[in-house]
Order: structure tokens, then sequence, then C-alpha cells
């Protein structure tokens, strides 16, 4: 299957701070790419979708100004978590699809620790 | 609403017995489904993809689907204390490809 880079694994911050994570197609270009949250025990929850070159579309709940996404390349999206609070908390997985794609690739997810 | 129903479990199965997962769908127009497997701590992996009714086998993995009953199913064969995970089943809804997920259930296999 294709290959998506996920960065960093794991990342513990202060809160207030930002934290950017990078999702990275390596050897397909992700026409569209999927961010999810996770909480412990629970499934995966959708939190925004973008296509490369547009703005992301949040779901509702999501706050679009808290959770900056950036779609800029084929191969390469960022989440960004402003002002993150401990409530952020979480495991962030990004999911990658081509153009020719009917199923989507998971990076290898990010764990977010704000203290 | 679309949604995707599965048993949270635990599902519990004894080594080298037959593992059977089982999700259901509401919206009637989708066309793609997907099982993946979740190790604690991971993130999701890609088991089986199936798109028309009937069974899908690959290894000791059978996806099968029924569309006129709206269910899509996963069996393992063989079964291995390494697939204890938890068995996500995903829908492809119509628009732009996003994924309607299940809340997966968990597999235990026991030794």
């Amino acid at each position: 299957g294709a290959v998506v880079s996920q960065h960093p694994s794991r990342v513990i911050c202060k809160s207030g701070t930002s934290v950017k994570i990078e999702c990275r197609s390596l050897d397909f270009q992700a026409t569209t790419m999927f961010w999810y949250r996770q909480f412990p025990k629970q499934s995966l929850m959708l939190m925004a979708t973008s296509n490369e070159g547009s703005k992301a579309t949040y779901e509702q709940g999501v706050e679009k100004d808290k959770f900056l996404i950036n779609h800029a390349s084929l191969t390469l999206s960022t989440l960004t978590v402003t002002s993150a609070h401990p409530e952020d908390s979480s495991f962030y997985i990004c999911s990658a699809r081509g153009t020719f794609n009917t199923e989507a690739f998971f990076g290898q997810g990010t764990r977010l620790t704000v203290v | 609403q679309k949604e995707v129903e599965q048993n949270s479990g635990p599902l519990s199965v004894p080594e080298g017995a037959i593992a059977s997962l089982n999700c259901t769908y509401s919206d009637r127009g989708s066309q793609s489904f997907f099982w993946y497997r979740q190790y604690s701590g991971k993130s999701p992996e890609l088991i089986m993809s199936i798109y028309s009714n009937g069974d899908k086998e690959d290894g000791r993995f059978t996806a099968q689907l029924n569309k006129a009953s709206q269910y899509v199913s996963l069996l393992i064969r063989d079964s291995q204390p390494s697939d204890s995970a938890t068995y996500l089943c995903a829908v492809r809804g119509d628009s732009n490809y996003q994924l309607i997920w299940g809340a997966g259930t968990k597999l235990i296999i026991k030794p």
C-alpha cells in the first residue's frame, strides 16, 4: 500500500503554545487528506477534510481557528493546534487518498500531550 | 444521518478458531467498504476492501458483503494472538470520498 508519514509521533507541549503536525504522502500524490482525533478507547473522529490548494472543510463542532489545516501541496498537509490546552491532548491521525485510490492510507499518528 | 454500526465487544475467540466480525451501515447507496485493524496506541491499517456482493479472500481474511441486507463482515481463520486488536469498519460515502467509521470491535484471541 501507499506510504503516509506523519511527524512527530509524540509531542508534549505547554498549555497556551502551538503545535504543528505534518503529514506527507511519500509515494503518491494526495489529492485529499483527512485529519482525525481519537480519545482513549473511542473511535476515530473526523476533524476536517482538505483538498490540495483549497480550504479545509471542518466537521461540526471543530473550531477552524484553533485547528489550522494547510494542504498547500499534493504531498504535504499540516495541522496546527493553536493555543493548546490539556483537553486537546489526544491521538491525532492523518489519512491521505490519491486521485485513483478509493481507500485512504493512514499516517502513524501523533500523540499530543498538553501540560 | 449516515451511520455504521459495530458491536463494541470485546469478542473473545480461542486461538485457532474463526473470528467473525460484523458491521451494518445505513446508507444504501454506499459503494466501498473497508476493514481496518488498529492496535492500541497505533493508527489504523487497511486489512481488506470490498466493493461488490459476495466474498473476497486474502490469506486468512475473508470479507463478505451483502448490499441487500446492508452488512459487511470480516472472517479471520486460524486466529492468532497477534490478531488481537480493534477492528474498524468503514464505508465510503459519496462526498469527497469521506469514510464513515464504525466505533470498532475489540477482538481478543486467547492462547
